[in-house]
């Protein structure tokens, strides 16, 4: 079976510092991956999308970037975080773009202080 | 531009009793899919239900239905016999557009249900 594995589950970081979210798929090959951000209280905004490796599409310009080194991983970064950045941070996965869900990991608290 | 609109910040519902989360959705698309994810409070995206633009039947996984009116553009949740593991968001979702899985979601509904 299918499982999506993001790592870590909190982080607090200073203002000014890089960052580093990573997400592992396993037990699929070619998925489409996605990141997205939870501001508190709010509905999930969509940052980035690959549909395949090396390919990456942002939806919202920011100072995150997005990178699909492997197949089946995929990492969000920063250089320089901003105070705007806390949020709750979720990668999700999918293989069949018609009509299946998309299934997410158990996401990242960020707290940039 | 496709939205979708979640009205009920929060909502009561007593223990085995039913509850409706609204959910109303504005697109041009005429082939899109709608879909419905619970989020307890330790975060994680529990995917629920899915309904297709183009499916004559209302969906239903269990307790959950879906109560699709493509005129009204609402898909409306449906929880039977709420259980107090029922308690967390709830977001509508859409697909937009058809060969793509890229979803928008609503702003969500907090439910909560009490013995």
């Amino acid at each position: 079976s299918q499982t999506i594995h993001q790592w870590p589950a909190t982080l607090v970081q200073p203002v000014g510092s890089p960052l580093s979210l990573e997400c592992t798929v396993e037990g699929t090959s070619n998925p489409n991956l996605y990141w997205y951000r939870q501001a508190a209280g709010r509905g999930l905004q969509l940052l980035f999308y690959s549909v395949g490796i090396g390919q990456i599409s942002s939806e919202v310009p920011q100072n995150l970037s997005a990178s699909r080194p492997q197949d089946r991983q995929f990492i969000l970064s920063s250089k320089k975080l901003l105070l705007s950045d806390s949020g709750f941070y979720l990668c999700a996965w999918s293989y069949d773009p018609s009509n299946s869900p998309l299934h997410f990991g158990n996401g990242t608290r960020l707290t940039v202080t | 531009a496709q939205k979708i609109t979640q009205t009920q910040p929060g909502m009561f519902v007593q223990e085995k009793e039913a509850v409706t989360l609204d959910c109303t959705y504005d697109t041009s698309d005429q082939s899109y899919g709608l879909f419905w994810y619970k989020q307890p409070s330790s975060g994680e995206m529990i995917f629920l239900i899915y309904q297709g633009s183009y499916d004559e039947q209302n969906a239903t996984e269990g307790r959950y239905s879906l109560n699709f009116q493509k005129a009204r553009k609402s898909a409306n949740l449906v929880i039977s016999a709420s259980q107090l593991g029922d308690s967390a968001m709830y977001f509508c979702a859409m697909r937009e557009g058809y060969n793509t899985d890229k979803l928008i979601f609503g702003t969500g509904t907090r439910l909560q249900v009490f013995p």
